[in-house]
């Protein structure tokens, strides 16, 4: 059964600096890997999209990796900003299922 | 549409009754997923659909959940004799297909409170 772990649960950063947010998944044999991120009261947008066979995508201000072997991403986010505040997501899809972490709860404060 | 669309956005039912939570698709997509986060917690996987078919349905949480999706595009999800445990919100998505290489698109959820 595939379980995925993120650490940090939570993270406060001043303004500015950058930040890695990391997923872990027990399986390795996934299709692919996606980065959401979840405002308060709000459904999932879409970040990154990771394929099996790739390594990074990158999107803006936004760069996230995957070594499949071990079972691994991160997300690093460059220069944050006080909206870059929300809960974000990593969901990897293997099989019939699409199996999201608990998420990392993200405060940039100015 | 141009996007994911639910509805209700919220719900308040009384304990007992049943409900049923509406999914719009994008069109053109014929890959559907539910889900169902809790208050504070991850979101769970309740079912998928790959057009009107539903390879798994081992997330359904109880007999009283069922789900069903007609001409490839809207689902409903129905869940029978609600109990205040089933308070949550109900998060429905999208893609292309189940294909490797789509993005997944959510809405914005069905919030449901059984009182």
């Amino acid at each position: 059964k595939q379980e995925v772990t993120q650490i940090p649960a939570a993270l406060s950063v001043p303004e500015g600096e950058n930040l890695v947010l990391n997923c872990s998944f027990t399986d390795s044999a996934i299709y692919n890997l996606q980065w959401f991120r979840q405002d308060p009261g709000k459904g999932l947008t879409s970040l990154l999209l990771i394929q099996s066979s790739q390594r990074e995508q990158t999107s803006g201000r936004l760069n996230a990796s995957l070594d499949k072997s071990s079972g691994r991403s991160t997300l690093y986010i460059a220069a944050s900003q006080p909206g870059d505040s929300a809960t974000y997501l990593c969901a990897v899809k293997g099989g019939n299922k699409l199996v999201f972490g608990a998420g990392t709860i993200l405060r940039v404060k100015s | 549409g141009a996007g994911v669309s639910q509805s209700p956005s919220n719900k308040v039912t009384e304990k007992g009754k049943d409900v049923e939570l509406r999914c719009d698709p994008i069109s053109g997509h014929t890959a559907l997923y539910w889900y169902r986060q809790r208050l504070g917690q991850g979101l769970e996987f309740l079912i998928y659909f790959q057009g009107n078919s539903a390879p798994d349905k081992s997330g359904l949480p109880s007999d009283r959940f069922s789900a069903e999706r007609t001409g490839e595009s809207v689902s409903t999800l129905t869940i029978q004799r609600t109990q205040q445990e089933d308070s949550a919100v109900y998060l429905c998505a999208s893609s292309l297909s189940w294909s490797s290489g789509n993005t997944i698109y959510f809405g914005e959820g069905s919030w449901l409170t059984v009182v």
